[in-house]
């Protein structure tokens, strides 16, 4: 069975600064694998998602991932946070069961 | 447009009862499912259909029952059997046929049993 790790409970950055959020995943074959975002009271928008291919993944509001299957991980990144930004973030992995396995979340606050 | 509609977005019952809540869509996806959400421990599975009239139990399956009579609809019910059922519940859907294909959510109904 799939399962997936983000390490970070909270992190908090400063608005303008760069981010990047830590995702672990374990699952025997090649995963897909998908960052989705919460705002407070609402439900989860797909951020990107990575199947196959280039292993660097562009998303919506100007997140990127990176897969790295040495070291079983999909690590979201942004180069310039907004105030915006601030909500909780979720790494998922999928299989050929239509299912799929969500980490924990990790909040993240943006500070002005 | 198309999405997923949750109904009521909060709801209160009282212990002992069971409540049912609401999750349509009109994406024409055939996959539906439900999730729980509780503070840090992410979105646990409940049910999930892949196909009308047929469902399977997800992870936490006990003290919940489903239905899928209609492609659009996939209620959840809650019954007095589920021992702790204060959460937020989340529906969501996805095209069956795309393996790996990304879920999309509703925006989600939070249940207060007192």
């Amino acid at each position: 069975a799939q399962s997936v790790t983000q390490p970070d409970i909270h992190i908090t950055v400063s608005e303008g600064a760069s981010l990047e959020l830590r995702c672990n995943y374990s699952y025997g074959a090649t995963p897909y694998l998908f960052w989705y975002v919460q705002s407070p009271g609402q439900g989860l928008q797909l951020l990107l998602k990575y199947f196959s291919g280039d292993t660097l993944v562009q998303g919506i509001k100007g997140f990127e991932a990176e897969f790295k299957r040495s070291q079983s991980s999909f690590n979201l990144r942004k180069p310039s946070v907004h105030w915006s930004d601030a909500a909780e973030y979720f790494c998922a992995v999928g299989s050929n069961d239509y299912k799929l396995s969500f980490g924990a979340g990790t909040t993240v606050t943006v500070r002005a | 447009d198309g999405g997923i509609t949750q109904s009521p977005k909060y709801l209160f019952r009282k212990e002992g009862q069971n409540v049912t809540l609401s999750c349509e869509q009109n994406l024409n996806h055939d996959a539906m499912y439900w999730y729980r959400q509780d503070p840090g421990q992410g979105l646990r599975l409940i049910y999930y259909s892949q196909i009308v009239n047929d469902f399977q139990k997800g992870d936490i399956a006990e003290g919940y029952s489903v239905s899928r009579e209609k492609k659009e609809s996939f209620p959840l019910t809650v019954t007095s059997a589920q021992k702790n059922p204060t959460a937020f519940y989340l529906c969501a859907s996805s095209i069956r046929t795309a393996t790996g294909s990304p879920l999309h959510f509703g925006n989600g109904t939070r249940l207060t049993v007192t």
